[in-house]
């Protein structure tokens, strides 16, 4: 059990346009999700923080209006790269918390790729 | 701000013990994590520690925790070349709660 899946596994688009990443809990619901971004041979960095029903907390440095979250249920966050740049290619990583334990499970990662 | 050290390689011979070694700056830490990371993987949690414990054992792996010194450390025995894999300590004020704060990864190299 806590499987967290995310979608897509990779995407390559252009620059100046927008994508979507989905991070779904699927067999449990996540009283928080996070986001990750992790640089080659880097260490996971903490994007933000969101809880269902609410605004995302941001980390220091994390532009918000670039990196737009939505956690609309229980088991479904997304991450959306606005006017994406070559600098935003990274490993985009989520995690879900179901609130029960110490544990957070994580995602298989979205390589994004920006040319 | 918190901070998580590790060193960027190890290499030991396959059969011998591995330890890596992870320091930590936030003294209010209450969960310290290992994870393996395999290439083209998602992270994969091998074990925890709670603040208040000095040592857990868990099969071929034993952590141990200097809360003193801000020092963990994780111990593989008897290291196959499954083990393979990129290796991050990671800690957490609240638990799951919290988002992580994670080293920049041990590289561990198995020398047949």
């Amino acid at each position: 059990g806590a499987v967290v899946s995310q979608h897509p596994s990779w995407v390559i688009c252009k620059s100046g346009t927008s994508v979507k990443i989905e991070c779904r809990s699927l067999d449990f619901q996540a009283t928080t999700m996070f986001w990750y971004r992790q640089f080659p041979k880097q260490s996971l960095m903490l994007m933000a923080t969101s809880n269902e029903g609410s605004k995302a907390t941001y980390e220091q440095g994390v532009e918000k209006d670039k990196f737009l979250i939505n956690h609309a249920s229980l088991t479904l966050s997304t991450l959306t790269v606005t006017s994406a740049h070559p600098e935003d290619s990274s490993f985009y990583i989520c995690s879900a918390d179901r609130g029960t334990d110490y544990e957070q499970y994580f995602g298989p990662g979205t390589r994004l790729t920006v040319t | 701000g918190e901070d998580v050290e590790q060193s960027l390689f190890l290499s030991v011979r396959e059969g011998d013990s591995s330890v890596i070694n992870c320091t930590y700056t936030d003294s209010s830490s209450t969960y310290l994590y290992w994870y393996k990371q395999e290439p083209g993987a998602g992270l994969q949690l091998l074990t925890y520690i709670f603040s208040n414990m000095d040592m857990k054992q868990d099969q071929r792996l034993t952590v141990l925790l200097n809360k003193k010194d801000k020092h963990l450390s994780l111990r593989i025995a008897d290291t196959q070349t499954g083990d393979s894999a990129i290796y991050f300590c990671a800690e957490s004020g609240g638990g799951g709660a919290d988002g992580l704060t994670f080293g920049k990864g041990t590289h561990l190299i198995i020398q047949p």
